[in-house]
């Protein structure tokens, strides 16, 4: 069976710190992988998605970026964190089966706070 | 822009109750559709997938489609308490990247 395992779990950082978040996911080969952020009561935003390795793909612009050294693993970055930064932050994996549409399913997330 | 729209609630129903959330999407070329439910504090977790038009059902839950109107529906029979939670509705966008887009969420609370 696949599983996905994401750490830390919570994170406290001061502003303009560096961050690495990692990611990695047993059990599958060549999946498809996604960073997703998620302010305080809020929906889940698409951060980063990659379809192979060193394959980085962004949604929207910020001070954060993403790679893919490995097949199964996946790293959330920043240089200088700022307090925007601060949130919930989800890794997960998909089947990459072309055209099958198929779920995704979460690592246990990161609660980042930037102070 | 691509985007999955669902109210924010919080919907209240009462124990034994049925819960209908509701979601709308715009990407027409979309087929396949997810309901996620997430504890606070929690990563979210599948609960129910549909791909064809209809009603699909699974214990407690059925999920309904209609993709001429773009609109998903998630329902919730004999609601428990323990159904407390925020709801995500979630669209695979059909590119070449087989993104998934995801609502706000929908907070459901059952009250005893």
């Amino acid at each position: 069976s696949q599983t996905i395992h994401q750490w830390p779990a919570t994170l406290v950082q001061p502003v303009g710190s560096p961050l690495s978040l990692e990611c990695t996911v047993e059990g599958t080969s060549n999946p498809n992988l996604y960073w997703y952020r998620q302010a305080a009561g809020r929906g889940l935003q698409l951060l980063f998605y990659s379809v192979g390795i060193g394959q980085i793909s962004s949604e929207v612009p910020q001070n954060l970026s993403a790679s893919r050294p490995q097949d199964r693993q996946f790293i959330l970055s920043s240089k200088k964190l700022l307090l925007s930064d601060s949130g919930f932050y989800l890794c997960a994996w998909k089947f990459a089966l072309q055209g099958l549409n198929t779920e995704a399913f979460f690592g246990q997330g990161t609660r980042l706070t930037v102070v | 822009q691509k985007e999955v729209e669902q109210n924010s609630g919080p919907l209240s129903v009462p124990e034994g109750a049925i819960a209908s959330l509701n979601c709308t999407y715009s990407d027409r070329g979309s087929q396949s559709f997810f309901w996620y439910r997430q504890y606070s504090g929690k990563s979210p977790e599948l609960i129910m997938s549909i791909y064809s038009n209809g009603d699909k059902e699974d214990g407690r839950f059925t999920a309904q489609l209609n993709k001429a109107s773009q609109y998903v529906s998630l329902l919730i029979r004999d609601s428990q308490p323990s159904d407390s939670a925020t709801y995500l509705c979630a669209v695979n966008v059909m590119d070449s990247s087989y993104k998934l887009i995801f609502g706000s969420g929908t907070r459901l609370l059952v009250r005893p």
